[in-house]
């Protein structure tokens, strides 16, 4: 069936940066793209960005452009999300989601960052 | 960018009853290409979100059909004809004509 497994929880000082994968299997990864979205404790969805499985391309949110990195390892069809320069408001749980005629059908089960002095 | 905005903010409906949530964008969100992109997802209590509904009111893959979407232009609407226990959650519209945005939330919960 179709998954999209993501890494484990993370603990980051403020300043440092974080890189969360998620791993898909049961289709064909570069068939797709990726949206990672974001929940802050208690508030609703974020979205961050994409990344088209297929070339590679990139949309960012305006809000995180020259701090988010998407990239893409078709050799193991995962996807990954890199944000610099955490900051307290960055703690949140991360969702990777596959992007389906433009909206999102299969999502990971979450990767909780916990940004914290 | 497009604002999303959801009302109302949150619901309490008797099971068997019907609800309705109401989603406005602050822009058209007809594509040119004739489709429009506007989504809904149910967020259950300790899960990541579910897609329910794509291009206003196309049922996903093993949604029951008591969820309807509906609207055009700039005014969505989702349906529960007969709310169950099971349906209790938040429920987010997105647009994605633009780079994609969510509405606020509409938290559903069993009277």
């Amino acid at each position: 069936q179709v998954q999209l497994v993501q890494s484990g929880a993370e603990v980051k000082k403020p300043g440092a940066s974080v890189k969360v994968s998620c791993k898909a299997s049961g289709y064909t990864f570069t068939s797709y793209g990726i949206s990672w979205v974001r929940q802050a404790p208690g508030q609703g969805l974020e979205w961050m960005g994409w990344i088209s499985a297929y070339n590679g391309n990139t949309n960012y949110a305006q809000k995180l452009q020259g701090r988010v990195t998407m990239t893409t390892d078709t050799s193991t069809s995962t996807a990954y999300m890199e944000l610099r320069s955490l900051r307290s408001d960055d703690t949140a749980v991360y969702y990777c989601a596959r992007v389906y005629q433009r909206g999102l059908d299969v999502w990971g089960k979450g990767t909780t960052v916990t940004v914290s002095s | 960018d497009i604002v999303m905005t959801q009302t109302p903010l949150s619901l309490s409906v008797t099971p068997g009853q019907p609800a309705s949530i109401s989603c406005k964008s602050s822009q058209s969100l007809l594509h040119s290409d004739g489709k429009t992109y506007l989504y809904w997802y149910l967020q259950k209590p300790g899960q990541p979100p579910q897609l329910l509904i794509y291009e206003v009111s196309y049922r996903f893959s093993g949604v029951p059909d008591r969820f309807s979407g509906s609207g055009s232009g700039t005014d969505f609407t989702l349906k529960i004809s007969r709310v169950e226990a099971e349906d209790v959650g938040v429920y987010y519209c997105m647009q994605s004509i633009q780079l994609p945005s969510f509405g606020g939330g509409t938290k559903v919960e069993i009277k």
